[in-house]
């Protein structure tokens, strides 16, 4: 089955260091989505590129929040610096949204605690 | 934007038993599907369903988009079945950019 891969599986960081979370979407897949996880706001929409263009982002903290896919194959998401508020779990989606009749694929989230 | 319930919260069963979620959704949608959210945190996509009736095993899904809802059904559950169930539903709008909004989940715990 085609999945959706991210990478690290967990991240146990310092307050004020960097995190980058990076997810590989499956393959033909145009439309990849951040989505964050927390106890307290469920889940969350942080971020959505489309054939790679970012259109949307307003989910985000700007100021310390970014999301890139530099190509097809790769999307990151980046924190810095991190606060302890930032310990959620954070998941990429992908899907292809120019046929007609699609769904998203989760990828397995990226479990980030921020001490 | 759009309202998405999900009922019951939190769901008890005996092994074996059979159960229903039900998902209310505010407004028309293009797209709905059904997670599992199994005790190791993985979101696993069970039906894209946003009309119609499907199933695949021991599951199957309805959804009744004229009347704005959608219900999972779940026979002869076993322990592997506990997790969180989300509904989550998607409406297209022109100039809009897209997004699954999702329920709150429910909790569903199997006993062995």
């Amino acid at each position: 089955d085609a999945r959706v891969t991210q990478t690290p599986r967990h991240k146990v960081t310092e307050m004020g260091q960097e995190v980058t979370m990076r997810c590989q979407p499956i393959l033909g897949h145009n439309t990849v989505f951040w989505y964050r996880q927390t106890m307290m706001q469920g889940l969350e929409l942080l971020a959505y590129f489309r054939n790679r263009a970012p259109l949307d982002d307003s989910g985000m903290p700007k100021d310390r929040f970014s999301a890139e896919m530099p190509d097809a194959t790769l999307a990151t998401l980046k924190i810095q610096p991190s606060e302890p508020r930032d310990s959620a779990v954070y998941f990429c989606a992908s899907g292809f949204t120019d046929a007609p009749n699609y769904g998203y694929t989760f990828g397995s989230g990226t479990r980030l605690t921020v001490v | 934007g759009i309202q998405v319930e999900q009922s019951p919260p939190d769901l008890i069963l005996q092994e074996g038993a059979n159960s229903t979620l039900r998902c209310n959704f505010s407004d028309s949608v293009n797209n709905l599907q059904w997670f599992h959210q199994n005790p190791w945190g993985q979101l696993i996509n069970l039906f894209y369903i946003p009309s119609g009736t499907k199933q695949n095993g021991r599951l199957s899904a309805t959804t009744v988009a004229t009347e704005r809802y959608s219900l999972l059904y779940i026979s002869s559950s076993q322990t592997t079945d506990s997790g969180v169930y989300f509904c989550a539903v998607e409406r297209l709008r022109l100039g809009s950019a897209r997004q699954l909004t999702f329920g709150s989940g429910t909790q569903l715990t199997v006993l062995p």
